[in-house]
């Protein structure tokens, strides 16, 4: 059984730029929900993708946005990067999209803006 | 909105104690509670799952207790081990398919 992974590991990116972060769930799961992690804060829910929708979304604003693919992998883009989007990126997939679901969690991509 | 706090932020323990990390929610209409370590700069790994209807899960040294009246949750960690030493973080998730994090407890277990 495969895990959920991430990619990349790490980016530095600047102010105003683009950036599109990726996430393959584990094996059988048809859903995914990114996190977004500040140093020494708890993750904070953007979205969850189901079947190619998306399917809840936290505070985020819309320049954060997301894909899912066909085979259940997922993109996260966040456009017009700001300071503070520097952060530990987290995608975790589950089986099934309800609240009953228990997550399993990717090795996250830390994004740096400068 | 879902609250969870975790207290202490902090702890270190003599290795072989056993110990004890709080987790509190303030909407008791959770589905389920989950307990993550997660190693500095990396992911989250799951630990324990335990659903609304449940009140406790064990595995190995780990047994977490969950009081939804209350809003609590108890993660207890049996004779404790320098490997221990991670950060412990709970997550409850209640409607709208997402999970409310706390913050953390950093644990140090000292040989």
């Amino acid at each position: 059984e495969t895990g959920v992974t991430q990619s990349p590991t790490h980016l530095i990116k600047t102010r105003g730029q683009q950036v599109t972060l990726r996430c393959s769930s584990q094996s059988g799961h048809n859903t995914v929900s990114w996190y977004q992690q500040p140093l020494g804060q708890g993750p904070q829910f953007i979205f969850q993708y189901y079947r190619e929708e998306e399917n809840g979304r936290g505070n985020f604003p819309p320049r954060f946005s997301g894909l899912q693919f066909p085979n259940y992998s997922s993109e996260l883009n966040v456009n017009a990067l700001e300071l503070d989007d520097s952060a530990l990126y987290l995608c975790a997939s589950s089986l099934g999209r309800g609240p009953y679901n228990e997550q399993f969690f990717g090795p996250g991509t830390r994004l740096t803006v400068l | 909105k879902q609250e969870v706090t975790q207290i202490p932020a902090a702890l270190s323990v003599p290795e072989g104690e056993n110990l004890v990390l709080n987790c509190s929610f303030t909407d008791s209409a959770i589905y389920n509670l989950q307990w993550f370590r997660q190693d500095p700069g990396k992911g989250l790994t799951s630990l324990l799952l335990i659903q609304s209807s449940q009140r406790e899960q064990t595995s190995g040294r780990l047994n977490a207790s969950l009081d939804k009246s209350s809003g609590r949750s108890t993660l207890y960690i049996a004779a404790s081990q320098p490997g221990d030493s991670a950060t412990y973080l709970c997550a409850a998730s209640n409607t709208g398919n997402q999970f409310y994090f706390g913050t953390g407890t950093s644990l140090t277990v000292i040989p």
